[in-house]
C-alpha cells in the first residue's frame, strides 16, 4: 500500500529565506508526483507536475525534484514571501486514476 | 481559477440523511475525481469517473456513489450519513484519456458537517 509521508508537518521562516519541503513515498512504482498548493478551507491549487520518467519540474521561484528509486520528493521555495503562506501537499499516482496524497506542511511565511 | 466548480460551498446535514454534491468541470475533461479531505489531512481518494463510467475507487463503502453526465459535470451521492463523513468534499478534473495521466484541476470544495 502506497504512503505518503511529509516533513516538516509545519514550518514558519523569515520573509526572504530559501526553503525546502520533503516528501518520500514507499512505492517507488508510480505515474507521477504532483505539488499542490491549498489556503486555508480553499480547494488545492497545482504547482507542478513531475512525470515518473523526469527528474525535476521548474516554475517561477519554484523548483521541483524527483529521485523514484528512493521514494524522495523535494519542494524547493526560493525568496520566500509571506504570500506563500499555505499548505503544501504532494501526492503520488500508483495508477492512472487515483493520487495518494500526504498530510501536508503547513508554511508560515513572516514579514 | 481552476474552471472547476462546486456546489453547495457548505452544507449542514444530520446522521442517517443522504446528500448530494455537485461538480461542474471544464469543457473537455473527461475524467473526474472526488475525494474526501478531513481536516488536518490530505484528500483520500473516492473514486473516479470517465466518460460517464466508474474507472476506479478507493476504500470507500458503497453508500458513495457518483454519476458523471455528458455535460462535463458530476455527482456525489452519500446515503446514511454518519458523523465521521464531516469534512471537504473535492473533485478535480483533468484532460486525462483513459490509461493516462494528466494534471488535475480541482474546485474549491464543499463543506459538510454532519451533526
Amino acid at each position: 500500500k502506497q504512503e505518503v509521508t511529509q516533513i516538516p508537518a509545519a514550518l514558519s521562516v523569515p520573509e526572504g529565506e530559501n526553503l525546502v519541503l520533503n516528501c518520500s513515498f514507499t512505492d517507488s512504482a508510480i505515474y507521477n508526483l504532483q505539488w499542490f498548493r491549498q489556503d486555508p478551507g480553499k480547494g488545492l491549487t497545482s504547482l507542478l507536475l513531475i512525470q515518473s520518467s523526469q527528474r525535476e519540474q521548474t516554475s517561477g521561484r519554484l523548483n521541483a525534484s524527483l529521485d523514484k528509486s528512493s521514494g524522495r520528493s523535494t519542494l524547493y521555495i526560493a525568496a520566500s514571501q509571506p504570500g506563500d503562506s499555505a499548505t503544501y501537499l504532494c501526492a503520488v499516482s500508483p495508477a492512472n486514476n487515483d493520487m495518494r496524497f500526504g498530510a501536508g506542511t503547513r508554511l508560515t511565511v513572516k514579514p | 481559477e481552476t474552471g472547476v466548480t462546486q456546489s453547495p460551498t457548505h452544507l449542514i446535514k444530520t446522521r442517517g440523511q443522504q446528500v448530494t454534491l455537485r461538480c461542474s468541470s471544464q469543457s473537455g475533461h473527461n475524467t473526474v475525481s472526488w475525494y474526501q479531505q478531513a481536516l488536518g489531512q490530505g484528500p483520500q481518494f473516492i473514486f473516479q469517473y470517465y466518460r460517464e463510467e466508474e474507472n476506479g475507487r478507493g476504500n470507500f463503502p458503497p453508500r458513495f456513489s457518483g454519476l458523471q453526465f455528458p455535460n462535463y459535470s458530476s455527482e456525489l451521492n452519500v446515503n446514511a450519513l454518519e458523523l465521521d463523513d464531516s469534512a471537504l468534499y473535492l473533485c478535480a478534473s483533468s484532460l486525462a484519456e483513459r490509461g493516462s495521466t494528466d494534471t488535475q484541476y480541482f474546485g474549491p470544495g464543499t463543506r459538510l458537517t454532519v451533526l
